[in-house]
């Protein structure tokens, strides 16, 4: 079976500055990992994923995460973030073969000018 | 491309009614799911369909709560009776076959029992 941690429910930052979103996973078996952005009033839509190869994993909007197996960690992180980027974030982890999803808790980045 | 469609947006009804909530998949999707949302608890996995058949209905919450998907191109989640605890947002999701395929996720029905 699969867990997921993510132990920031919430993050203020400044505009411009960077940010960590931190994410850590348990599993008996190989993982694919995700991250999901929800903005108000909206589905959760996929923002990056790991599957395989290149441990380092990038958004089309700056976000970036890192897969890392010695420590089952996969934080999310932007070095400058824009007020747009306020929302919620969700880490979700499935092993391989199996058929859902397991997702964090969440976690509210808030943005301020 | 469409994406998955939710409907209603909104649902506002009296304790003890019955509350239908409808979803349609993306085409072509084997996986639907079914989820809830809420402050207190999060997201929690409802129910899951695979090729139309039941996987998992661990997450239903009572027996008041119910789901069907017909064919591939539809499905409902139901409440009856509904009662106030039952409010959140209820969210509808596909994917295709494999656990390396992300779900695709609806805009939700925020469903409001008075």
């Amino acid at each position: 079976a699969q867990s997921v941690t993510q132990l920031d429910s919430q993050v203020p930052v400044f505009e411009e500055a960077p940010v960590e979103l931190r994410c850590n996973y348990s599993s008996s078996v190989s993982v694919y990992l995700f991250w999901y952005v929800q903005y108000p009033n909206q589905g959760l839509q996929l923002l990056l994923k790991y599957l395989s190869g290149s441990t380092l994993v990038e958004s089309i909007n700056g976000f970036e995460a890192e897969f890392n197996k010695s420590q089952t960690s996969f934080h999310l992180r932007k070095p400058s973030v824009h007020i747009s980027d306020t929302a919620e974030y969700f880490c979700a982890v499935s092993g391989y073969n199996t058929d859902k999803l397991i997702f964090g808790t969440g976690t509210r980045l808030q943005v301020f000018p | 491309d469409a994406g998955v469609i939710q409907s209603p947006r909104h649902e506002v009804t009296e304790m003890g009614q019955e509350v239908t909530l409808r979803c349609k998949p993306i085409s072509g999707h084997d996986y639907l799911f079914w989820y809830r949302q809420t402050m207190m608890r999060g997201l929690e996995l409802l129910i899951y369909f695979n090729n139309n058949v039941p996987i998992d209905d661990s997450g239903m919450p009572e027996d008041r709560f119910s789901a069907k998907m017909p064919n591939a191109s539809f499905s409902t989640l139901k409440i009856q009776p509904s009662e106030p605890r039952d409010s959140a947002v209820y969210f509808c999701a596909s994917s295709l076959a494999y656990s390396n395929q992300p779900q695709h996720f609806g805009d939700g029905t925020r469903l409001s029992i008075l």
